[in-house]
């Protein structure tokens, strides 16, 4: 079974610093990545997603992360924040190639401040 | 807006009750998932169902059913219910049964009390 960890359980930025968000799994076969973010008292959107091909993705909203297979991460940046990124933010995983349910990560919540 | 609705949008109830809480799929999709959300437990995987039939299990309790109707869309009934089954209960869809993005609802906020 694959298994996610979110390094950072709360993350407090300044707006228009950058913030990276730290996404680690476990897994015995090839998996697809997704960061997904929570806005407060809304569903879940999906930001970017890793299937194969180029290690770094480009996602919504100024968001990308770089897929490390050797360290097993998939980490998340965007080089400046806007106090609109005040939300959670879940890292997940699916078991490459024929089993889609997601596993998630505990989920980070990221505050930017003025 | 996803395009996933779900109702309603809170429940309360008490223990050892039944609920039943709905899912309407994006326009074509044919794939629905349940997830639940928790403090304690975060979000978990239950169920997932493709054109009508159960493509996949995550920790679902026993108490717990799910179904896909011929016009896809999902009810999740919860039975005998008790204090820790509170949470939040989304339902996602995707076009197939893939790596299609899994677009989420807004989610029912369930309460036991």
């Amino acid at each position: 079974a694959q298994s996610v960890t979110q390094l950072d359980s709360q993350v407090p930025v300044f707006e228009e610093a950058p913030v990276e968000l730290r996404c680690n799994y476990s897994s015995s076969v090839s998996v697809y990545l997704f960061w997904y973010v929570q806005y407060p008292n809304q569903g879940l959107q999906l930001l970017l997603k890793y299937l194969s091909g180029s290690t770094l993705v480009k996602g919504i909203n100024g968001f990308e992360a770089e897929f490390n297979k050797s360290q097993t991460s998939f980490h998340l940046r965007k080089p400046s924040v806007h106090i609109s990124d005040t939300a959670e933010y879940f890292c997940a995983v699916s078991r490459a190639p024929n089993d889609y349910k997601l596993s998630f990560g505990a989920g980070t919540t990221v505050t930017v401040r003025a | 807006d996803s395009g996933v609705t779900q109702t309603p949008k809170h429940l309360i109830t008490a223990t050892g009750q039944r609920v039943t809480l709905r899912c309407s799929p994006r326009s074509g999709d044919l794939s629905v998932y349940w997830y639940q959300q928790s403090l304690d437990q975060g979000l978990q995987f239950l169920i997932q169902y493709y054109n009508g039939e159960e493509r996949a299990k995550g920790n679902i309790l026993e108490r717990f059913s799910a179904q896909q109707f011929p016009d896809l869309h999902s009810e999740l009934n919860l039975s005998s219910l008790e204090l820790g089954d509170s949470a939040l209960y989304f339902c996602a869809s995707s076009v197939e049964d893939s790596t299609d993005t899994q677009y989420f609802g807004p989610g029912t906020r369930l309460t036991v009390l």
